[in-house]
């Protein structure tokens, strides 16, 4: 059982326009919300992060939005830029004393043309 | 500055075969997990490890073990390799006590099992 769907799992955007991915979760005790972007032979790298006490996360081009009552979250990227090409995976989790175990999204591969 | 390292980038391994993948860290931290990752199917928790010589099971723990003898180093066992192991893998780490930090990810080791 998935318990973070993401979509789209593939996204062509035209350069200086607005990406959209979107998660949806279903357990409502996670707490902390990532959003990881990777490149081609390179691990993921942390992206951004929004915990669900706030409904926005703005850095630089990229914001969280967070609708708590719709248990969904979505990264916007602003101005997309040719670099801005990679997959982007969306995560959650819980935090515990012991750790924050993450269970990721299916990840959405953005293509960003000129 | 690379500070979780896989040591191995790519892995042809035989059917049968006992593997070993290693991950050291040097950031010091506490917590540290194996991910595999497919194609539409994202990140998936193979074992995580909250402290020296602790282990615990992820969501697809099948035919595979781990050891943690030194904070640093964590290695993923494959104890007889099977083709449906072959895979993307992903070693991570996060600190204790800054569990809304996120994770730091190796670069994986793309193995293949002929």
């Amino acid at each position: 059982q998935q318990q973070v769907k993401q979509s789209p799992q593939s996204l062509i955007v035209q350069k200086g326009g607005i990406s959209i991915i979107n998660c949806a979760y279903e357990n409502t005790a996670f707490d902390y919300f990532p959003w990881y972007q990777q490149f081609p032979g390179k691990g993921p790298a942390l992206l951004i992060a929004i915990r669900p006490d706030v409904s926005e996360k703005k850095e630089g081009r990229f914001t969280i939005s967070f609708n708590k009552s719709a248990k969904q979250f979505s990264l916007h990227i602003m101005d997309s830029q040719p670099g801005d090409s990679a997959t982007y995976f969306c995560a959650a989790s819980i935090v515990t004393g012991g750790g924050n175990k993450l269970t990721f999204g299916t990840g959405t591969q953005l293509k960003v043309e000129l | 500055d690379v500070k979780v390292t896989q040591s191995s980038r790519y892995l042809v391994k035989r059917t049968g075969e006992k593997v070993f993948l290693e991950c050291v860290q040097d950031m010091d931290h506490e917590n540290m997990f194996w991910y595999r990752q497919d194609p539409g199917l994202g990140l998936r928790l193979i074992y995580f490890s909250y402290d020296v010589k602790m282990k615990e099971k992820g969501d697809i723990p099948e035919g595979y073990s781990v050891s943690r003898e030194k904070k640093e180093r964590f290695s993923l066992i494959l104890e007889s390799a099977s083709t449906n192991q072959t895979s993307m893998y992903l070693c991570a780490s996060s600190p204790s006590d800054r569990l809304y930090y996120g994770y730091t990810f190796g670069s994986g080791t793309r193995l293949t099992v002929v």
